[in-house]
Formats: structure tokens, C-alpha cells, sequence
């Protein structure tokens, strides 16, 4: 089974900090993703990574880098966290050929809260 | 910007009942999938169904396509206790970009 896993299932920090979100994914997975879900919102794209040191922002970037030094792990990145910045942030990956490689696997996610 | 929108965003029926759930999107798509998601946890993907289907089954999953409206439908039959959860509508361009674009969800309860 594909496992996707993220550092922190809860996190709080305060406005300022700059905070690093860990994802981990051990399937050998080419893509990688970052979203983050509001409620009433949906899940909206961060950025994504389809190969290591590869980046592309996704529909909401600002405030937020990625770091993608090795293809089973993807960083997020708030520079300076900001209380608009509380979120549930999910990260996920896809592969690029096989069977199911429309699929997207998700890990459990991580509620920040900025305080 | 939101590709898929789900209706309704909530709903609430009988353990036994059948569960339909829609999703509309803008653009022309390559696929649409469905995910559920349980409370504050991460997306399961459930069914795929292609841009030149109709119509999918999965055990007691039914997806229906229409390109024409740019809609999909979700059916749940003999729901369970156990399907409570957020269901989201996911589509895949033709853009080449990897990532799916998700709807805002369906908030699924079902009563035992």
C-alpha cells in the first residue's frame, strides 16, 4: 500500500515563525502536492513537484515556498507565518505511469494554528 | 479558482437509504474522481470515471458522467453508518498539469 506521511498531525506557532511542513511518500512517486482545505473551500493547490528539485506553483503560492532535495520527500514552507495561515494542509502524491496513476494518495494531514 | 462545485453540501438520510451526491465543473477534463474523506483526515480515493464514459459501478458506488452539463453524480446505495464522511469531486485536466482540482464537498451523515 502506498503510505504517504506528514510530520505533524498538529501544530500551533505563532505569527512571525517560519515553520516547515514535512511530507514523506514511499512509493517512488514522481509527483507531489500541496494543498490546504478551509471549510467551504475545498482543497485548493499550494504548489506541486514532479521531479526532485522541479516546482510549479499551484492556484494560491503566496506566503508559501517548497524544497524538494529528494523524490520521497516534499517541504512546505511559510517564511513568515501569518494567522490567515491557519489551515488543515494535506499533502499527497502521484505517480506518472502505471495502472493507477490518476490517483492521487493523500496523507492525514496537519491542522496549524497561528497564533 | 473552485473547478468542481458539489450539491448539496450536506446531507443527512437513514442508515438503508440511497445517498446522491452532484458535482458540477467548468473546463473540459481528461477524468473526474471521487475521494471521501473522514473526519479531520486525509482523501481515499474511491472511482475514476473516464471523460468518454458514462457511467462507472464500484461495489455500491455509482458515478455518472455527462460532458454535455458538465456534471457528475455520486451514488451511494444502502448507505451505512460507516459512509459518514466528506465526499469530493476531483477533476483532471488536459492541461498536463498533475494536480486535480478539487470541489468544495459533500458532508455526508448518516443516521444508524
Amino acid at each position: 500500500d502506498v503510505k504517504v506521511t506528514q510530520s505533524s498531525r498538529y501544530l500551533v506557532k505563532r505569527t512571525g515563525e517560519k515553520v516547515f511542513l514535512e511530507c514523506v511518500q514511499d512509493m517512488d512517486h514522481e509527483n507531489m502536492f500541496w494543498y490546504r482545505q478551509d471549510p467551504g473551500l475545498g482543497l485548493r493547490l499550494i504548489y506541486f513537484s514532479y521531479d526532485v528539485k522541479m516546482k510549479e506553483k499551484g492556484d494560491i503560492p503566496e506566503g508559501y515556498s517548497v524544497s524538494r532535495e529528494k523524490k520521497e520527500r516534499f517541504s512546505l514552507i511559510l517564511e513568515s507565518a501569518s494567522t490567515n495561515q491557519t489551515s488543515m494542509y494535506l499533502c499527497a502524491s502521484r505517480s506518472s505511469s502505471g495502472s493507477n496513476y490518476n490517483e492521487q494518495f493523500f496523507g492525514p494531514g496537519t491542522r496549524l494554528t497561528v497564533l | 479558482s473552485q473547478q468542481g462545485e458539489e450539491d448539496p453540501q450536506a446531507l443527512s438520510i437513514q442508515e438503508g437509504e440511497n445517498a446522491t451526491m452532484n458535482c458540477s465543473y467548468k473546463t473540459s477534463i481528461n477524468n473526474l474522481q471521487w475521494y471521501r474523506q473522514n473526519s479531520g483526515r486525509g482523501l481515499v480515493h474511491l472511482i475514476l470515471i473516464r471523460s468518454n464514459e458514462r457511467e462507472k459501478h464500484s461495489g455500491r458506488l455509482r458515478v455518472t458522467l455527462d460532458t454535455s452539463k458538465k456534471s457528475s453524480s455520486l451514488l451511494i446505495t444502502a448507505s451505512r453508518a460507516a459512509d459518514t464522511a466528506s465526499y469530493f469531486c476531483a477533476t483532471d485536466g488536459w492541461t498536463g498539469r498533475r494536480a486535480l482540482t478539487f470541489g468544495s464537498g459533500t458532508r455526508l451523515q448518516v443516521q444508524p
